[in-house]
């Protein structure tokens, strides 16, 4: 079984402020998709990374695969009250995809 | 555009009852696939389908069971429900395989007494 490890897994800042994501594993990846849950509903699609060492940027989200394809960091900028919610990052594998147990951010005013 | 819809969003269960828990899709999605969320586990994988007639167990299968008749449709059968299946189950899809776009629908939020 594949395991991916995120950290930290709660996180508490105040809105303005930076603040990065990380989720590791000793698997190789395909690719590696971030996504974002907020109370009640299902996750939301982010990003997918594919390349080792590519870097994509959402606006203040910057998302970079690990050169070997076994890691990824999600580095948010002058975080803000909406980014508030459950991040996970996700590996896929031939068929089926394993997700990390996730980052709770919590951006307060 | 309804996407992925999951019905019911809540349900209440005694123990050894059996249920089932509806997924439908309206994007020709040919992969689907079943999770439960757990506090503090993550998103686990239960069944998965890569199209109609085809499915597979994923890394926590026991107690449930899937069908695919239909492209649109890939229900969970509960078979005699337990307090250790409490959990909010998420359905899937995206057009080719795990590696490509997840679309998830809004959960079943299921407890078990």
């Amino acid at each position: 079984t594949q395991l991916l490890e995120q950290s930290p897994q709660f996180l508490s800042i105040q809105e303005g402020e930076n603040l990065t994501v990380y989720c590791n594993s000793s698997s190789v990846f395909s690719s590696l998709q971030w996504y974002r849950q907020e109370p009640g509903e299902g996750p939301v699609l982010l990003v997918t990374v594919v390349t080792g060492g590519e870097v994509k940027k959402l606006k203040r989200l910057t998302f970079q695969f690990g050169d070997a394809r076994k890691d990824s960091s999600l580095h948010i900028t002058a975080a803000q009250t909406g980014d508030t919610g459950l991040y996970l990052c996700a590996g896929a594998g031939y068929s089926t995809l394993t997700f990390g147990k996730g980052t709770m951010l919590l951006v307060s005013p | 555009n309804a996407g992925v819809t999951q019905t019911p969003k809540f349900q209440v269960l005694k123990t050894g009852q059996s249920m089932t828990l509806q997924c439908a899709q309206d994007m020709n999605h040919e992969y689907m696939s079943w999770y439960r969320q757990d506090p503090g586990m993550g998103l686990r994988l239960i069944h998965y389908s890569v199209g109609a007639g085809i499915t597979d167990q994923g890394e926590v299968p026991n107690g449930y069971n899937v069908s695919r008749s239909t492209t649109e449709d890939f229900p969970l059968r509960l078979l005699s429900a337990a307090p250790s299946q409490t959990s909010v189950y998420f359905c899937a899809s995206s057009w080719g395989q795990a590696g490509q776009p997840q679309h998830f629908g809004d959960g079943t939020r299921l407890s078990i007494l």
